[in-house]
Formats: structure tokens, C-alpha cells, sequence
């Protein structure tokens, strides 16, 4: 299937600051990509929709001021967490897809995010 | 409202077969997914189904009932490694997945 890669796996920082995730769809031009928090034990709960070029969707309740997404190829999306806060620890995963209607959804390898 | 509703947890023994079911409400459908997710990691495609019926990729078959809004996830030959959640994900009318918490399956020896 296709390489969706996600950066970094881990990441730990300190209350205050901004942390950035890469998501990168290595072999296939990604049209629409997804990014997802997980809280242990949940499912995963989508943020928001973003689509090369244009901007992001946010789901109801995410702060989009908060979490700012740029889709600015169609091989890269970024996540930028600003002024994070301990709550903010989650895992954080992309999913990419290479078109529109149904297709199979490439997930990145998550990221763990802790704020201390 | 859209709804997963999948068991919390089940518990099988290695070289057994297990059958993890999954009903769902969604507005609209255009299909659904089944995933894999071990601890810590992102998921993984298992299956895609739908039409109604059996589709079976080895060890894994998955089956769709679309007026009974209905699924299962089958896995035969149980390994160790098969030890992980697995997240039934129907796509709705706009082409959203919609995820439920999931089910943690557990193999014993």
C-alpha cells in the first residue's frame, strides 16, 4: 500500500510553546488529508479536513486558532500545535487519500505528544 | 446521529477463531472499513466491504448486511500478533469515516 510518513514519532515540550507535525505522502499525491487525535482508550476523533491549496476544515469544538494546519503541497500537511498545554498530550495521526469519494485511507505513524 | 457500537473488549485463545461485530448508523454510506491498531501505533487497512456479503484476504473475512446495518470482522488461526484493537469504520454520504472506540482483542496461548 501506500507510505504515508508522519514526524516526528515522539515529541515531548514544555507548556507555552508550539510543536509542528509533518505528515508526507511519499509515493502517491495526497488530494485530502485527515488529522486525527487519540486519547488512550478512544477512538480516534477527527479535527480536521484539509485539502491541498486550500483551507483546513475544523470539526466542531477544535480550536482552529489553536491548531493550525497548512496543506501547502500535495505531498505535505503540517499540524502546529500553538501554546500547547498538558491537556493538549495526546496522540496525533494523519491520514492521507489520493482522491475523491471512496478511497483507502493511509495513516501516518502517530505521534505522541506530552507537555509538561 | 451517526453510531458505532462495536464490543469493548473480547478475549480468544491462539489457533481459535473469533468474530468481532460491528453495528453502525451513519447518514448515508458509502462503505466500510476495517482497521487494525496496535498499541501506540496508527491504523492499519484491513478490509473494505460494499455490497453485502463475505469477503475473506487469508486469515481475515469480512462481512457487510447493509439493511441491518450490520458487520463483522472474522479472524481464523488466531496468532499472538492478531493481539490488538480493531476499529469497524463505516463512510458516510460525504465521505467521512466515522470511527467507534473500537475492540480490544486479546489472545491468550
Amino acid at each position: 500500500g501506500a507510505v504515508v510518513s508522519q514526524h516526528p514519532s515522539r515529541v515531548i515540550c514544555k507548556s507555552g510553546t508550539s510543536v509542528k507535525i509533518e505528515c508526507r505522502s511519499l509515493d502517491f499525491q495526497a488530494t485530502t488529508m485527515f488529522w486525527y487525535r487519540q486519547f488512550p482508550k478512544q477512538s480516534l476523533m477527527l479535527m480536521a479536513t484539509s485539502n491541498e491549496g486550500s483551507k483546513a476544515t475544523y470539526e466542531q469544538g477544535v480550536e482552529k486558532d489553536k491548531f493550525l494546519i497548512n496543506h501547502a503541497s500535495l505531498t505535505l500537511s503540517t499540524l502546529t500545535v500553538t501554546s500547547a498545554h498538558p491537556e493538549d498530550s495526546s496522540f496525533y495521526i494523519c491520514s492521507a487519500s489520493a482522491g475523491e469519494g471512496v478511497t483507502e485511507a493511509f495513516f501516518g505513524q502517530g505521534t505522541r505528544l506530552t507537555v509538561v | 446521529g451517526q453510531n458505532i457500537d462495536q464490543p469493548t473488549e473480547m478475549t480468544a485463545t491462539e489457533g481459535a477463531i473469533v468474530q468481532i461485530n460491528c453495528t453502525y448508523q451513519t447518514s448515508g454510506f458509502n462503505g466500510l472499513f476495517w482497521y487494525q491498531q496496535h498499541a501506540g501505533e496508527a491504523p492499519t487497512f484491513l478490509s473494505y466491504n460494499v455490497l453485502d456479503g463475505l469477503e475473506e484476504k487469508g486469515r481475515f473475512s469480512s462481512f457487510l448486511s447493509r439493511s441491518k446495518g450490520y458487520s463483522y470482522l472474522l479472524l481464523k488461526e488466531l496468532q499472538m500478533k492478531d493481539s490488538a484493537s480493531y476499529l469497524c469504520a463505516p463512510m458516510d454520504s460525504n465521505y467521512q469515516l466515522i470511527w467507534g472506540a473500537g475492540t480490544k482483542l486479546i489472545i491468550k496461548p
